[in-house]
């Protein structure tokens, strides 16, 4: 089945370790989503590709990176993790192609926790 | 801009009875609309959406909603409360040209037997 594929589903680190979380896909979209989600809360944009187009959401600390090598892959880096970073980071895609208000499909989420 | 406001952010059903999750609208432009579940520790999968073909969207799982531009809503109801359907209800609303969702706070639903 066609999915979107996170890795690993659980993350631990260390405060102030560099930690990079991946995403992949096999639905071939054009456009992947990074959220981050605290506790109780709803997803929060962090930033998306349109392709290669790179689009940061304005509040998106320095901290936090992303690539996107290809269509299939794309990984969230933060540099510097700190204690108010733990949550579940989510990725999503959408074929712009097939409607601009189509839905976003969702990975399972990586839960990360910084000790 | 785009908002929506879900009332309620946890709701008690028993199982057998009436499911309604409650969302209302803010949008300048006719709004594309969205319900989505998540379950523990899981990712969000989208149970509806309205995109201005049919006020009444079926979805998956049982649920359906209304869109009601009279009452800028858009309620989630499901006839009758399975177990399985102890999650949390997100609705989102797309915001035309920036392609992105914004999301309410969400509803916990808990089902109890």
């Amino acid at each position: 089945d066609a999915m979107v594929i996170q890795n690993p589903r659980y993350q631990v680190t260390q405060f102030g370790k560099p930690v990079t979380l991946s995403c992949s896909q096999t639905l071939n979209h054009n456009v992947m989503y990074w959220y981050q989600q605290k506790s109780s809360q709803a997803p929060k944009l962090l930033f998306h590709y349109y392709d290669k187009d790179f689009n940061n959401e304005a509040d998106t600390p320095d901290n936090f990176q992303s690539r996107r090598p290809n269509t299939s892959f794309c990984f969230l880096d933060i540099r510097s993790p700190g204690l108010g970073d733990a949550a579940m980071y989510l990725c999503a895609t959408r074929d712009p192609s097939s409607g601009s208000y189509n839905e976003q499909f969702f990975g399972p989420g990586t839960r990360l926790t910084v000790l | 801009a785009q908002s929506v406001t879900q009332l309620g952010s946890h709701v008690s059903v028993s199982e057998g009875a009436l499911v309604l999750l409650r969302c209302n609208y803010s949008s300048s432009v006719p709004p594309y609309l969205f319900w989505y579940v998540q379950y523990p520790n899981q990712g969000l999968q989208l149970l509806l959406k309205y995109t201005s073909a049919a006020t009444l969207v079926k979805g998956i799982n049982g649920f359906e909603a209304e869109f009601k531009k009279s009452e800028t809503s858009f309620h989630l109801t499901k006839p009758s409360a399975h177990m399985s359907d102890a999650a949390e209800y997100f609705c989102a609303v797309i915001n035309p040209g920036f392609q992105k969702l914004v999301f309410g706070t969400g509803t916990r639903l808990l089902v109890s037997p």
